[in-house]
């Protein structure tokens, strides 16, 4: 059974610009969340979607944004990118005949130069 | 708002000296608690679902328990392969919780041979 996954896996951005990360996740899993984890902070909350709509949404300011599409697949895009955005990007996905259990991908590292 | 502090922040153990790593929680309505490990570059890996106090799991060379306030992860004659950052996380019920976890700050478990 395939996990939750990430791409790009790993990618450097310069200040100012935008990206955009991708996240499959488990076959049957409708929620997909996403965390940003860095050294200082640990795992920290960005949102939650499911059945393509966000159900939750975390404090982060608003260039943090996300959406899911119709086959559960999600993307979060990060706008005008800051040297503070550096940090690993994980993906979960929970649903389906997993039940609560929460699912991780490796994530995506993102360096912002 | 929910908090979730693990102690120690660091352990370092002989390979078959068994020791315990602590979680505290504070959430308005306990969901779930879960346990994750994670390897350094890698995504958190799920280990246990906790959901009620007096309930406890056990995988190989751990086992989780959980209380009202706490969880603890005890580990088991630990071998060098157990060194990895042990992650805890609670999931509040709520209609907005979703599948949103509150992280703690991890213990970074070391296990020489």
């Amino acid at each position: 059974k395939a996990g939750v996954t990430q791409t790009p896996r790993y990618l450097i951005k310069t200040r100012g610009q935008q990206v955009t990360l991708s996240c499959s996740p488990i076959s049957g899993h409708r929620s997909v969340s996403w965390y940003q984890q860095t050294p200082g902070q640990g795992l920290q909350f960005l949102f939650e979607y499911f059945s393509e709509t966000q159900r939750n949404k975390g404090n982060f300011p608003g260039r943090f944004s996300g959406r899911q599409f119709s086959n559960s697949r999600s993307e979060m895009n990060v706008s005008t990118l800051e040297l503070g955005d550096s940090a690993l990007y994980l993906c979960a996905s929970s649903g389906g005949a997993s039940g609560n259990t929460i699912y991780f991908g490796e994530g995506s590292w993102l360096t912002v130069v | 708002e929910d908090q979730v502090t693990q102690s120690p922040e660091a352990l370092r153990l002989q390979e078959g000296e068994s020791s315990s790593l602590n979680c505290s929680y504070t959430v308005s309505g306990l969901r779930g608690l879960f346990w994750y490990r994670q390897d350094p570059g890698k995504g958190p890996e799920f280990l246990f679902t906790l959901y009620s106090a007096g309930e406890e799991k056990e995988k190989e060379r751990l086992k989780a328990t959980l209380t009202k306030k706490e969880s603890f992860l005890h580990i088991t004659a630990p071998k060098p392969e157990d060194s990895a950052t042990y992650l805890c996380a609670v999931q509040a019920f709520d209609e907005t919780s979703g599948s949103r976890l509150t992280f703690g700050e991890g213990t970074q478990l070391t296990v020489n041979p």
